[in-house]
């Protein structure tokens, strides 16, 4: 099955730095690639996804790029904000309809 | 649309009490996940399933755990005995199968502390 890894896991920011999140994954099938900003206690919500034959994705301060033959995504927040603290997931969906979440990384923006 | 909607969204039971855990996803949405959260794992698949039927179960971690889902509109996830490992955030999520992207709709989540 799929291996979704995400780094880090934690990471602080100053408030208008850029935080970027990494994530790979192993199987060459999976085809759509959404990440999801989860805030304390509510479930997790899409904010950006990419589909496997787009590079890049854009919108507004958020954006995500895919590089197919590494098998790795990243999720590019840029002039950060305090209510962009959130633990945010990167998830990686096959054929199969299946989604697999990396492990989450919790991010804190300091005004 | 109302989205997901999961209950109760707190739970506090005895070690040994079953437990019930209920859904009603999307109108519309043919595909329904349900996911336990934990610090130590993060989001773990327990099982979904595609119109009705259950496909994948093999994230449900032993037989103290059954789902259900007698019709489009409601799911049930079951703990019977219930254990303190088993506390945990447990979400329901629902999907348009069919479409390759498409947004997974997750619910606000039933927090679950067993005792």
């Amino acid at each position: 099955g799929e291996n979704v890894e995400q780094h880090p896991s934690t990471l602080s920011v100053q408030e208008g730095d850029s935080a970027v999140i990494k994530c790979t994954y192993s199987d060459s099938a999976s085809n759509y690639f959404p990440w999801y900003k989860q805030e304390l206690g509510k479930g997790p919500q899409l904010i950006i996804d990419i589909r496997s034959n787009v590079g890049e994705k854009k919108d507004q301060r958020i954006a995500v790029t895919l590089n197919k033959t590494a098998k790795h995504f990243s999720l590019h927040i840029t002039e950060t904000q305090p209510e962009d603290s959130a633990v945010y997931f990167c998830a990686a969906k096959n054929t199969g309809n299946q989604f697999y979440f990396g492990t989450g990384t919790s991010l804190t923006v300091i005004p | 649309d109302a989205g997901v909607i999961q209950s109760p969204r707190h739970e506090v039971t005895e070690m040994g009490q079953e437990v019930t855990l209920r859904c009603k996803p999307i109108s519309g949405h043919n595909s329904l996940f349900w996911y336990r959260q934990t610090m130590m794992r993060g989001l773990e698949l327990l099982i979904y399933f595609n119109n009705n039927v259950p496909i994948d179960d093999s994230g449900m971690p032993e037989d103290r755990f059954s789902a259900k889902m007698p019709n489009a509109s409601f799911s049930t996830l079951k703990i019977q005995p219930s254990e303190p490992r088993d506390s945990a955030v447990y979400f329901c999520a629902s999907h348009p199968r069919g479409e390759v992207a498409g947004e997974l709709f997750f619910g606000e989540g039933s927090r679950l502390t067993v005792l």
